[in-house]
């Protein structure tokens, strides 16, 4: 069954340093997303991209985290300078169909910022 | 703005007891409502969803739930539970008029005792 990868499990990195999450989402999938889980907090939205442009971006997608699909079949999430704040689960998920269809999420990526 | 609020934070229930995961969402329109399940260590797994017709959702698992239209509420129900369904799950809520983007409950963590 097709799924969603994402790459590091666990990155562990010092605080402002630039942190770059890797994300393949299915193969015939046009909308891509990030998503991020602080320990115990709720899963929130960050960014959603469609058409190789940014679609939608919350609030907590400030100017230090950027998004691309560099070679068509990777999509990654990069956090120029990493804050303390940044800890936490990262989830990239796809759909076929938008926000509307089945999102299919990863299986995260734990960010430590210390 | 929209928002979804999980009553339970945790529920404790013996397995081949019945469950019941309460949602509330806070919307003037008629959302899509999913729900996700997240085992330990897992990603994301779509097990419902609901955009119109039938009010009552069958999903993966042995699933279901309701949507109330008066209560702006959307249940989660199993009726007879097994170990393996101890998890987190999350109630979550797209608007096409509020944008591209899924909004997450805070979710509930379910334990099953033997």
């Amino acid at each position: 069954e097709p799924e969603v990868t994402q790459t590091p499990s666990h990155q562990v990195t010092q605080m402002g340093q630039e942190v770059i999450l890797r994300c393949v989402p299915i193969s015939n999938h046009l909308y891509f997303y990030w998503y991020r889980q602080i320990l115990g907090q709720k899963v929130e939205f960050l960014v959603s991209f469609y058409n190789n442009e940014i679609s939608e971006k919350s609030e907590i997608f400030d100017d230090q985290f950027s998004v691309e699909r560099p070679d068509g079949s990777n999509f990654t999430l990069k956090i120029r300078s990493t804050k303390l704040e940044d800890s936490a689960m990262y989830f990239c998920a796809s759909s076929e169909q938008g926000p509307t269809g089945e999102l299919f999420f990863g299986e995260g990526s734990r960010l430590t910022v210390l | 703005a929209q928002s979804v609020t999980q009553p339970d934070i945790h529920i404790t229930v013996s397995e081949g007891a019945s469950l019941e995961l309460r949602c509330n969402y806070s919307y003037g329109a008629t959302p899509y409502l999913f729900w996700y399940v997240q085992s330990p260590g897992q990603g994301l797994q779509l097990l419902l969803k609901y955009f119109s017709g039938d009010t009552l959702v069958q999903g993966i698992k042995g699933f279901e739930a309701e949507f109330k239209r008066s209560q702006s509420s959307f249940n989660l129900r199993k009726p007879s539970v097994h170990w393996s369904d101890a998890a987190e799950y999350f109630c979550a809520v797209a608007i096409k008029a509020a944008g591209n983007k899924l909004t997450f409950g805070g979710g509930t963590r379910v334990l099953v005792k033997p």
